[in-house]
């Protein structure tokens, strides 16, 4: 149980576009989706809150505007790369909890590189 | 904001020994404190998390510790097999509130030589 997708697990894309990431909760509604970007050899930095029918909360430092969060239902949060440029080029992962749980169930990871 | 260190960077064990990894945090209204291993381009996996309430809690060759008044926890891996060799994460979140948001340590590389 408590499974989390990521869609697409890769993408490649040139530098101005726009690149959209699924995650999905598959076997349970995820009150909180959680997205995080990862550096080579390096920890993983939260970017953004996402509650379901809210808008999402951004870290410190994290442009809202270039990182568009939707939480559309319980299954659902897509993060939207938009005018992308090389140093946005990373690992992204979502992760999700169950209600009140503290637990945290992290999706695949998408790599994104901007060419 | 809550800060979590994490040390060693780096360990390098022999199959069969133990493996220690320490972990301090600064926020004291943190009470929900998780270990992730993550391998190389994969998902993190949660391995064990203890909750403020307890002081040490125990699952098969893995095991971690808190002590809250020092803010600090550990991990400890007994019995070190090669397919433990990855990267370990501890974090740390407050419980019921910010919708269970995690701070991550920076991450120890740990690999177990056969």
């Amino acid at each position: 149980g408590a499974v989390v997708s990521q869609h697409p697990s890769w993408v490649i894309c040139k530098s101005g576009t726009s690149v959209k990431i699924e995650c999905r909760s598959l076997d349970f509604q995820a009150t909180t989706m959680f997205w995080y970007r990862q550096f080579p050899k390096q920890s993983l930095m939260l970017m953004a809150t996402s509650n379901e029918g809210s808008k999402a909360t951004y870290e410190q430092g994290v442009e809202k505007d270039k990182f568009l969060i939707n939480h559309a239902s319980l299954t659902l949060s897509t993060l939207t790369v938009t005018s992308a440029h090389p140093e946005d080029s990373s690992f992204y992962i979502c992760s999700a909890s169950i209600g009140a749980s503290d637990t945290q169930y992290f999706g695949p990871g998408t790599r994104l590189t901007v060419l | 904001g809550e800060n979590v260190e994490q040390h060693p960077s780096t360990l390098s064990v022999q199959e069969g020994d133990s493996a220690v990894i320490k972990c301090t945090y600064s926020d004291s209204a943190s009470n929900y404190f998780p270990w992730y291993k993550q391998e190389l381009g994969k998902r993190p996996q949660l391995i064990i998390d203890i909750r403020s309430n307890v002081g040490e809690k125990k699952d098969q060759r893995i095991a971690v510790t808190l002590n809250k008044t020092a803010k600090h926890f550990s991990l400890h891996i007994t019995e070190t097999q090669p397919e433990d060799s990855a990267v370990y994460f501890c974090a740390a979140g407050e419980s019921g509130t910010s919708y269970g948001k995690l701070t991550f340590g920076q991450g120890t590389i740990l690999t177990v030589h056969p």
